[in-house]
């Protein structure tokens, strides 16, 4: 199985700063077919999670561009260029590369 | 807009069964592969199982495996998880997302106590 490390795992940030969350696999996640299959999830309190990024770098739908990502092969950064109250909550990475699909243990984001 | 709906979940005891079912909509079912995720209290997400569009192929987390059966009805546009001989450590919201993670569903709750 694909292990999935996130760092730091708790993130203390001042309003109008930017954080930054690692993500590390223990393979490889470029696919077969050329893509690498690495997301980053949001979820906020008592929510379901909702998908930040997918394949690296795309930003899903409505997702504003403070959000951003980067990374090749195993190692992957998540940025929030300025963290807004609303950016609270626990991410995580998660590569659907290959089966079993594995997710990193979570960042707690928390305003100081 | 693309829409997924547990249910299916609640109290039973260590041994039992129970069955969800992950109702969508907004997209065609039948071309996306499915998957259940589920978040015990407290901790992270773990990937539990998942299934081809076509229902062909099916995927099993080890800690679910032989007792827990996947299944989809593209004629009805849902999803299932059929579990069996549950145990506590089994107790979490279950949610069911599109393959891809960019679609989730609100979750149900499934507790194992006596």
């Amino acid at each position: 199985d694909i292990v999935m490390t996130q760092t730091p795992l708790s993130s203390p940030v001042t309003l109008g700063q930017p954080a930054s969350i690692s993500c590390m696999s223990s393979q490889s996640l470029v696919h077969s077919d050329g893509n690498t299959y690495l997301s980053w999830l949001q979820q906020r309190p008592g929510q379901p999670p909702r998908l930040l990024i997918y394949k690296i770098s795309n930003r899903f739908s409505g997702i504003p561009d403070r959000f951003s990502g980067s990374g090749a092969g195993t190692d992957f950064t998540l940025k929030i260029s300025r963290v807004e109250a609303e950016d609270v909550g626990v991410y995580y990475c998660m590569q659907t590369t290959q089966f079993p699909y594995t997710f990193g243990q979570g960042t707690k984001l928390e305003i100081k | 807009d693309v829409q997924l709906l547990e249910s299916g979940g609640g109290l039973v005891q260590p041994g039992g069964s129970l069955r969800l079912s992950c109702a969508a909509s907004g997209f065609s079912f039948s071309t996306y592969g499915m998957i259940w995720v589920r978040q015990a209290p407290g901790k992270g997400l773990e990937w539990v199982s998942g299934i081809s569009g076509s229902a062909g192929t099916t995927y099993y987390a080890d800690s679910v495996k032989g007792r827990f059966t996947i299944s989809r009805d593209n004629s009805k546009k849902t999803l299932f998880l059929q579990m069996s001989s549950l145990r506590a450590e089994d107790t979490a919201i279950y949610y069911c997302a599109k393959r891809s993670g960019d679609y989730w569903g609100q979750g149900t709750l499934v507790t194992v106590s006596s």
